[in-house]
């Protein structure tokens, strides 16, 4: 079946660091790619996506590029803030039905 | 305009008994999806509703478990007779229709004593 696997973490990083957070998926079809945040306590929010190869999705100082060649969808951020700490999510979603497949996650620390 | 809401935000259960989650999508949202996230673990699929009709259960486990979305009101996440292995974050998201954007709400954390 479908899954998504992304590095795990924790990651920690210093303010204006960049970060790189990998992901890879395996699916059938040609699903639609995610990443999801969620910051402590709280619900997930959809920080990018990307529908068909060589999209790029971007978001806040956030990219991702869709690579059907390497089935991946890493995220990147030339200088991550304090405020970024949180966990992030890989998704994928297949046009035949609706539900999302999830990454286990990233938890990602920025220290100051 | 509101974003999804769920409550209760958090809720304790004794084991054997039941908990009932419930899910308001955001306006105009005929779609409903119900996730579980067990302790860092990714969300996984349960149940994908329309209004007054279950698309998918695949997700769900057989027993004590059941989803409703009812023509008017939230839906509806009900686990009876729950065990501490029920303790998780159960997310709600809602989309205007299939293959667009599901928007999640913030979970209820549910703790099985």
């Amino acid at each position: 079946g479908d899954s998504v696997t992304q590095m795990e973490g924790p990651v920690t990083l210093s303010e204006e660091a960049f970060l790189t957070i990998n992901c890879t998926y395996t699916a059938t079809g040609y699903p639609s790619l995610f990443w999801y945040v969620q910051y402590p306590g709280e619900g997930l929010q959809l920080l990018l996506k990307a529908t068909k190869a060589d999209d790029k999705g971007s978001n806040k100082g956030f990219e991702a590029t869709y690579r059907k060649e390497t089935t991946s969808f890493h995220l990147e951020k030339g200088s991550v803030q304090v405020s970024d700490s949180a966990v992030y999510f890989c998704a994928l979603s297949e046009s035949r039905d609706d539900k999302i497949i999830f990454g286990k996650g990233t938890r990602l620390h920025i220290l100051p | 305009n509101a974003g999804v809401m769920q409550n209760p935000r958090h809720l304790v259960r004794r084991r054997g008994q039941e908990a009932r989650l419930r899910c308001s999508p955001m306006k105009g949202h005929s779609h409903v999806y119900w996730y579980r996230q067990l302790p860092e673990e990714g969300l996984k699929f349960m149940v994908y509703l329309q209004k007054e009709n279950i698309i998918d259960e695949s997700g769900m486990p057989k027993e004590r478990f059941s989803a409703e979305f009812p023509k008017e009101g939230p839906s509806i996440l009900r686990i009876q007779q729950v065990v501490r292995g029920d303790s998780a974050a159960y997310f709600c998201a809602s989309s205007p229709g299939q293959e667009e954007t599901q928007y999640f709400g913030p979970g209820t954390r549910l703790l099985v004593l």
